[in-house]
């Protein structure tokens, strides 16, 4: 089976700060990974997502992931936080076939000023 | 429509009774699949529909739960006599396939938001 961890639930940093939200997955084949957003009130929307194209993958509002498979991991970066990107953030896993996302519990970003 | 539609999206119930939740997939998304979020819990994954069919029921809880989809598109999902730990928000995600590349994408809907007094 397929999963992936987040470590810390709750992470907060300042305004400026560099985030960093850590993702380690468990996969018998080579996995597709992504990051998903989620809003207060809101649903989840696609951050960025690897398919084997390249290991430094790219999203959206300054956003970017390194895929390194010796450490099995997917971190999630953005160098410098902005009040905005308080939201809950969900690394995921697809499944055998490809056919199923698997979350992790998610890690809460509080921005403070 | 233009994006993944939820109803309700809130329902309160009284223990036992019956709720039916309902998903409005991306128009020719043909893989449509429900989550439960739970606080502290994640994202659970409940069934996977490709279709009309269900290759994947394997997230259901128990058999108080279960899901149609019609004509490729709307599903409903059924919890029968509710119970208080059934108290969630529960997750539609439609993609047009995921397995592949270049379209593997889930796109959510906002939940419907069910407590079970």
């Amino acid at each position: 089976a397929q999963s992936v961890t987040q470590l810390g639930s709750h992470v907060s940093v300042s305004e400026g700060a560099l985030v960093l939200l850590r993702c380690n997955y468990s996969s018998s084949v080579p996995p597709y990974l992504f990051w998903y957003v989620q809003y207060p009130n809101q649903g989840l929307q696609l951050l960025l997502k690897y398919t084997s194209a390249a290991t430094l993958v790219k999203g959206i509002n300054g956003f970017e992931a390194e895929f390194k498979k010796s450490e099995t991991s997917f971190h999630l970066t953005k160098p410098s936080a902005h009040m905005s990107d308080a939201a809950e953030y969900f690394c995921a896993v697809s499944g055998p076939g490809g056919n199923k996302l698997t979350f992790g519990t998610g890690t809460q970003l509080k921005v403070e000023l | 429509g233009a994006g993944v539609s939820q109803s309700p999206s809130n329902k309160v119930t009284e223990k036992g009774k019956d709720v039916e939740l309902r998903c409005d997939p991306i128009s020719g998304h043909t893989a449509l699949y429900w989550y439960r979020q739970s606080l502290g819990q994640g994202l659970e994954f409940l069934i996977y529909f490709q279709g009309n069919s269900a290759p994947d029921k394997s997230g259901l809880p128990s058999d108080r739960f279960s899901a149609e989809r019609t004509g490729g598109s709307v599903s409903t999902l059924t919890i029968q006599r509710t119970q208080q730990e059934d108290s969630a928000v529960y997750l539609c995600a439609s993609s047009l396939d995921l397995t592949r590349v270049d379209t593997g994408e889930l796109f959510f809907g906002e939940g419907s938001r069910l407590t079970v007094l």
